[in-house]
C-alpha cells in the first residue's frame, strides 16, 4: 500500500563503485522526482520527469543519471561514486507538473561513500 | 530565482510551549506554499499548505498564513508535544516560468520538545 517505495533503503559501498537505486509510484502520478539531503539536512531537486519525460536537471554531475523506463517509475544511477555523493536521497511524485497538488516523498534511501 | 529563508536551528522547547518558526520567500508571481515535516529516519510528509494570498494552513495544531505583504509564511503552534520534535522544511513552488512545478526548500529547522 505505499504509495512512493524506494529501494534499497541503506546502501553503503565503495568510492569508484556504480549503484542504482530505484523508485516506484502506485498513485498514477505522471510526474516523478529526485532530491539529494546533505549532511545538515538540506534538500535540493535533481531531477524531474513527467510521463518519461526529462523536465528539471539541475545542476548535477553528468555520473547521475536518472532512467524512467516507464511513468510509475524513475530509477537513479549513480556512476565513479564519491565520497560527497553520501546523502539521502528521496524520491517523490505529484500529479502533474501543471497542477497545484503537492508532492508525496517515499522514505529515503541513506547513501555512504567510504 | 525563488528562494525560501527559514530561521535557523535547532529550536529546542518545553512541552505545552508555542512554536514559531518564521519561513520567508522570494519568488515572482503567485507561488504555493508549503510545511514539510520530516520525522526522524522518515521520508518528508505534507503538513500544510496554502496557495493564494492570505489563505491559511491548517493541520494537527499547527497554523500558517499566506502573507504576500511581507512576502511570508511562519510557522506556528500553539502548545508543542514531544512527538513534534522533527526537522520541518518550508517551501514554495513556482507557478510558471523555468521554476515551474519544481519545489524549492528552505534549508530545515530542526525542533526538539522535550517534557
Amino acid at each position: 500500500d505505499t504509495a512512493v517505495s524506494q529501494t534499497p533503503k541503506y546502501l553503503v559501498t565503495q568510492m569508484g563503485n556504480d549503484k542504482s537505486i530505484k523508485c516506484e509510484q502506485n498513485l498514477g502520478h505522471d510526474t516523478m522526482y529526485w532530491y539529494k539531503q546533505d549532511s545538515k539536512k538540506f534538500l535540493k531537486i535533481m531531477f524531474s520527469y513527467n510521463n518519461k519525460e526529462l523536465i528539471i536537471n539541475e545542476t548535477v554531475p553528468n555520473r547521475f543519471s536518472p532512467k524512467s523506463p516507464d511513468k510509475a517509475h524513475l530509477n537513479l544511477h549513480i556512476n565513479s561514486l564519491e565520497l560527497g555523493d553520501s546523502a539521502v536521497y528521496f524520491c517523490a511524485s505529484s500529479q502533474d507538473l501543471t497542477s497545484q497538488e503537492t508532492q508525496y516523498f517515499g522514505p529515503g534511501t541513506r547513501l555512504l561513500v567510504l | 530565482g525563488n528562494s525560501v529563508t527559514q530561521m535557523e536551528g535547532p529550536v529546542t522547547l518545553s512541552e505545552e510551549a508555542f512554536l514559531t518558526i518564521n519561513c520567508t520567500y522570494t519568488a515572482t508571481g503567485y507561488p504555493s506554499l508549503f510545511w514539510y515535516v520530516q520525522y526522524p529516519g522518515e521520508g518528508l510528509q505534507l503538513l500544510l499548505k496554502a496557495t493564494k494570498a492570505d489563505d491559511k494552513g491548517s493541520n494537527k495544531g499547527f497554523e500558517a498564513t499566506y502573507r504576500k505583504e511581507t512576502t511570508s509564511f511562519h510557522l506556528e503552534k500553539g502548545s508543542v508535544q514531544v512527538s513534534d520534535s522533527a526537522v520541518y522544511f518550508c517551501a514554495l513552488r513556482g507557478d510558471g516560468g523555468t521554476s515551474y512545478g519544481k519545489l524549492t526548500f528552505g534549508q530545515g529547522t530542526i525542533l526538539t520538545v522535550h517534557p
